[in-house]
């Protein structure tokens, strides 16, 4: 199994909703990554799990709150968001933290806030 | 923070033609990678150059890297259009850095 799944699809949430996004992988990857997509701009990192320990929080609101509860699995949960946290939320594998290779992503949630 | 910067922002051609797109960027690498993203779903690695590298090809691909320039480019070659997609170049900062930045993106249309 090579791919990393990512659900929901697409998400609709009040500013009062608490959500969660979830992302899979099989591959025995050690490292998981969550970013942020909007419209028309790069992919932008937001937080790394290496070895299921938070490496990296790129100063993220913490209305964003991630969790990692095994090496398979990553989840994002949501709460109290803003309209301009509307974007496409990727999630990403590799090897092992720090190793420099390839990522690989998931075909990402289209989050709405409204 | 944005390290990478394609150019041109935007490229249409016609089937058959190549496709070459450029990449600057501002720091020492560790590697630098291009992705591809179709239709704002997830993006798919397509190439790692390392930083001792300076010319690699997979298949219709052909990436160089000059360091003393700090930039990268593309080329896809004899170009169909499912090759219509956005294009990033990303790089790991040396130093360690688990930090993958992704340059701006190119946006190829190649038409039929």
């Amino acid at each position: 199994d090579t791919e990393v799944t990512q659900t929901p699809k697409h998400l609709v949430m009040g500013m009062t909703n608490k959500k969660s996004l979830k992302c899979e992988q099989h591959m025995g990857h050690r490292a998981m990554y969550w970013y942020k997509q909007k419209a028309k701009k790069p992919p932008e990192l937001m937080f790394v799990y290496s070895y299921e320990k938070l490496s990296i929080n790129e100063s993220v609101p913490s209305r964003f709150s991630p969790e990692c509860p095994n090496s398979s699995l990553l989840n994002l949960h949501l709460h109290a968001l803003q309209p301009e946290d509307s974007a496409l939320y990727l999630c990403a594998s590799s090897q092992k933290g720090g190793d420099y290779n390839e990522q690989f992503f998931g075909p990402g949630t289209r989050l709405t806030v409204l | 923070s944005q390290q990478g910067e394609e150019d041109p922002q935007a490229l249409s051609i016609q089937e058959g033609e190549n496709a070459t797109m450029n990449c600057s960027y501002k720091t020492s690498i560790n590697n630098l990678q291009w992705y591809r993203q179709n239709s704002g779903r997830g993006l798919v690695h397509l190439i790692l150059i390392r930083s001792n590298e300076r010319e690699k090809h997979s298949g219709r691909l052909r990436v160089t890297l000059d360091t003393s320039k700090k930039s990268s480019s593309l080329l896809i070659t004899a170009s169909r259009a499912a090759d219509t997609a956005s294009y990033f170049c990303a790089t790991f900062a040396q130093g360690g850095s688990e930090k993958l930045v992704f340059g701006k993106g190119m946006k190829l249309t190649v038409n039929p």
